[in-house]
């Protein structure tokens, strides 16, 4: 059964510092890795994924990378802001059987002014 | 478009109540899946369904109950509500096939149900 770990749980940086989260999943056979973001009482917003042939992907000031044979990925947010405070979460699709997006817990970050 | 919508965003029932979660798509996904969010847990996945018609259990599916007549809707059914599923519940639709694009599987949202069961 997979399973998707996300540390740290909270993180809290001041404006303008670069910072990076982490994710680490069990089982290498997968068929992509996402990420969203979650603000309190929000739905998932899509921010990155990467296809398991992929090594990295950018979107603005984030990076994800994916090393799927050690079975970790990491977000680096550059240059953060107030506005990025939110929960992070990773999720990793199965690549055989049910094919199931399996969630992390998520990295709760609050960037200060 | 109007994306990925749920209703209805609150709800309190009494243990044994049963009642139905609407979640609808117009982006012609083919897959769609139901979640719920506990604290400190994750999202756990309830149902899914890879096209009209077809539909199969994920992790927790004791309680519910699903069905898929149109590509377009994907109602979630608490046959008999327990203080256990208390929880926010989440769908989600995606273009993911097995066997297609793994770039076009980005997920969408809704914005979730928070129920609440007495």
């Amino acid at each position: 059964k997979q399973e998707v770990t996300q540390i740290p749980a909270a993180l809290s940086v001041p404006e303008g510092e670069n910072l990076v989260l982490n994710c680490s999943f069990t089982d290498s056979a997968i068929y992509n890795l996402q990420w969203f973001r979650q603000d309190p009482g929000k739905g998932l917003t899509s921010l990155l994924l990467i296809q398991s042939s992929q090594r990295e992907q950018t979107s603005g000031r984030l990076n994800a990378s994916l090393d799927k044979s050690s079975g970790r990925s990491t977000l680096y947010i550059a240059a953060s802001q107030p506005g990025d405070s939110a929960t992070y979460l990773c999720a990793v699709r199965g690549d055989t059987g049910r094919r199931a997006l399996t969630f992390g817990s998520g990295t709760r970050l609050q960037v200060q002014p | 478009n109007a994306g990925v919508t749920q209703t209805p965003k609150f709800q309190v029932l009494k243990t044994g109540q049963s009642m139905t979660l609407q979640c609808a798509q117009d982006m012609n996904h083919e897959y769609m899946s139901w979640y719920r969010q506990d604290p400190g847990m994750g999202l756990r996945l309830i149902h899914y369904s890879v096209g009209a018609g077809i539909t199969d259990q994920g992790e927790v599916p004791n309680g519910y109950n699903v069905s898929r007549s149109t590509t377009e809707d994907f109602p979630l059914r608490l046959l008999s509500a327990a203080p256990s599923q208390t929880s926010v519940y989440f769908c989600a639709s995606s273009y993911f096939k097995a066997g297609g694009n793994p770039s076009t599987d980005t997920q969408y949202f809704g914005p979730g149900t928070r129920l609440t069961v007495l």
